[in-house]
């Protein structure tokens, strides 16, 4: 089985500074991680996600995110935020073959203008 | 191309009654999940079909039900609906199963029971 920990529920950031959002995940075999961003009132947007190869991904709107396998850690960074990054972030992982997403409880991002 | 679409939008139900969620995954997808969220919470792995088998349950009661149709669009049904059933009910979408193929969400089904 495969769980999943954002420690930090809010992160307040300044307009146009870096950000990071924390993720720790556990599981008895390999992974694939994935950072999904959930705006107010809808569904969910893949922003990331490693699969393989290269432990630093490049995702949409800037953000990128490092796996760190010793670490069990996959945290997205993003170098200057915006306004229109408010939202929810989510981490989550699947694994063993199958689809089956696992969530973190998720970060709320607020910008501070 | 048209995204996961999922009606109804927003539902109002009465505790004791049962409702079905409607699910069209994007054109050429053929598996669909189900995920339940709870406010303030992450989303809960519900059901995943693919080519219209079950390949995957999550810790549901048997009060959850769902069914995957020839043109691999699905429907999540929810029986003697509690009070806690009220959250917001998202579909998504990927080309197989079996994989960690990408997933597109729907923009959900936001239940609401009293």
């Amino acid at each position: 089985a495969q769980s999943v920990t954002q420690l930090d529920s809010q992160v307040p950031v300044f307009e146009e500074a870096p950000v990071e959002l924390r993720c720790n995940y556990s599981s008895s075999v390999s992974v694939y991680l994935f950072w999904y961003v959930q705006y107010p009132n809808q569904g969910l947007q893949l922003l990331l996600k490693y699969l393989s190869g290269s432990t630093l991904v490049k995702g949409i709107n800037g953000f990128e995110a490092e796996f760190n396998k010793s670490q069990t850690s996959f945290h997205l960074r993003k170098p200057s935020v915006h306004i229109s990054d408010t939202a929810e972030y989510f981490c989550a992982v699947s694994g063993n073959g199958n689809e089956k997403l696992t969530f973190g409880t998720g970060t709320r991002l607020t910008i501070i203008p | 191309d048209a995204g996961v679409t999922q009606s109804p939008t927003h539902l109002i139900k009465t505790r004791g009654q049962q409702v079905t969620l409607r699910c069209s995954p994007i054109s050429g997808h053929k598996s669909v999940s189900w995920y339940q969220q709870v406010l303030g919470q992450g989303p809960q792995f519900i059901f995943q079909y693919y080519e219209k088998e079950e390949r995957g349950r999550g810790n549901f009661p048997d009060r959850f039900s769902a069914r995957q149709f020839p043109n691999y669009s699905s429907e999540l049904n929810v029986n003697a609906l509690l009070l806690g059933d009220s959250a917001l009910y998202l579909c998504a979408s990927s080309l197989a199963g079996g994989q960690a193929y990408e997933q597109y969400f729907g923009p959900g089904t936001r239940l609401t029971v009293t």
